[in-house]
């Protein structure tokens, strides 16, 4: 079975601090993406990756950046954390070509 | 932008009777489509996807139907079991690897 790993399942962190979301996936998925999800809003995309050290911004990249500097792993980074950054972050992966997404178990982050 | 959007936020349907849950999608251009479930505390997983080139496609329990001409697609769950109780998302998918998602229909089965 496809698995995407998310480090943390909750997080809680204050107003200025960097945050670091790592998520890792064992299929050997070219694909990798954040997105975040929010009530009322569905999943919005806000980084993804084609490849090592490739990235590409969503629709919401304004207050993220992305990492992949192996092709197992996509790192998230909020340089310095707001509150409306208070949100769940789903990771996903997914070979080139095909489309179906795996979705990690989601990392729920609070920033007070 | 892309607009996938869902007719119905909330729906309660009685245990054993099917569900349509539905979903509008703007851009015509799109040729690929996916539903996702999502229980509690857990991540969005595949249920069934189906291309631009089809009209129907049946798994188990589930079929989807897409409309072109509308723009609509709908998920329909036969038998719909208390296991079903989850937020549905319609996904599209327009060049290649990104998709976008609607903002979920969340299913309540009743016993």
């Amino acid at each position: 079975d496809v698995k995407v790993t998310q480090s943390s399942r909750y997080l809680v962190k204050r107003t200025g601090e960097k945050v670091f979301l790592e998520c890792v996936q064992d299929m050997d998925h070219e694909n990798m993406f954040w997105y975040r999800q929010d009530p009322g809003l569905g999943l919005r995309l806000i980084y993804f990756s084609y490849d090592v050290k490739m990235k590409e911004k969503g629709d919401i990249p304004e207050g993220y950046s992305v990492s992949r500097e192996k092709k197992e792993r996509f790192s998230l980074i909020l340089e310095s954390a707001s509150t409306n950054q208070t949100s769940m972050y789903l990771c996903a992966s997914s070979f080139q070509g095909t489309g179906e997404l795996f979705f990690g178990e989601g990392s729920r982050l609070t920033v007070l | 932008g892309e607009s996938v959007g869902l007719h119905l936020p909330t729906l309660s349907v009685q245990e054993g009777d099917n569900s349509i849950i539905n979903c509008a999608y703007s851009n015509s251009a799109s040729d690929y489509f996916i539903w996702y479930k999502q229980e509690s505390g857990k991540g969005p997983q595949f249920i069934i996807d189906i291309r631009s080139n089809m009209d129907k496609r049946q798994g188990q329990r589930v079929t989807v139907l897409l409309n072109k001409t509308v723009k609509h697609l709908s998920l329909q769950i036969a038998a719909t079991q208390p296991g079903d109780s989850a937020v549905y998302f319609c996904a599209e998918n327009k060049n290649g690897n990104q998709f976008y998602f609607g903002t979920g229909t969340s299913l309540t089965v009743i016993p």
